[in-house]
């Protein structure tokens, strides 16, 4: 079993749609989460931290359970913008150098 | 403010040559990565360095070696080229050490591919 697992897609939504995404991990200690964008043939970017009490950008929302061991994003009213894959990213403590990686989620919206 | 550049951006290569992929950071961030990507597989650590003039082994290793000799360079080396390496690697850097909850956000370059025929 990996250690950060997503969901492939693709989700095809359209615009204005709401889309959420799941991701698991498997360490208990994890400790650290984020969500990262990569658009194609780009570089990933940070898209935000995730933190216990949950965080809030704008059409953006992360939800950290860590009883299930999950984190989640939920994008509302997508835009053709927020085409792209989203890669969970995990810590397992707070300490460490190491960054996890999920093979990401692919989203694609359409008009 | 560049942040994390990579150098080359595109690359072709034979079997069994040598190359280097040079990464520079301007944000004075203390840890340095290498990663590779291929499809279905995600980032894959290669190696990382926490700080001037050490290294460390990451996911996988074999067949590259690295330096870092100043803070802000960290250089990737493929000694003798094979096809499996074909892949896109990018460099990320973060500030690695002390309190603030933000030091380990990775900020990468815009990657560089590279193909070994």
């Amino acid at each position: 079993r990996k250690e950060v697992e997503q969901d492939p897609g693709p989700f095809n939504v359209p615009e204005g749609a709401t889309v959420a995404f799941n991701c698991t991990y498997s360490n208990s200690a994890s400790q650290s989460f984020f969500w990262y964008r990569q658009d194609c043939r780009k570089e990933p970017k940070l898209l935000m931290s995730v933190y216990s009490s949950g965080n809030e950008d704008g059409r953006f929302t992360a939800q950290l359970n860590r009883a299930s061991q999950y984190i989640s994003l939920l994008i509302r009213d997508s835009k053709l913008s927020d085409s792209a894959t989203y890669l969970c990213v995990v810590i397992r403590s707070y300490n460490t150098d190491k960054l996890i990686f999920g093979t990401g989620t692919r989203l694609q919206v359409f008009p | 403010n560049a942040g994390v550049t990579q150098t080359p951006k595109f690359r072709v290569l034979k079997t069994g040559q040598s190359m280097t992929l040079l990464c520079a950071q301007d944000m004075n961030h203390e840890y340095m990565y290498w990663y590779r990507q291929d499809p279905g597989m995600g980032l894959r650590l290669i190696h990382y360095s926490v700080g001037e003039g050490t290294t460390a082994k990451g996911e996988v290793p074999d067949g590259y070696n690295v330096s870092r000799l100043k803070k802000q360079n960290f250089l990737l080396g493929l000694e003798s080229a094979a096809p499996s390496q074909t892949s896109v690697y990018f460099c990320a850097s973060s500030l690695g050490e002390g309190n603030r909850l933000d030091k380990n956000i990775q900020y990468f370059g815009a990657g560089t591919r590279l193909s070994v025929l």
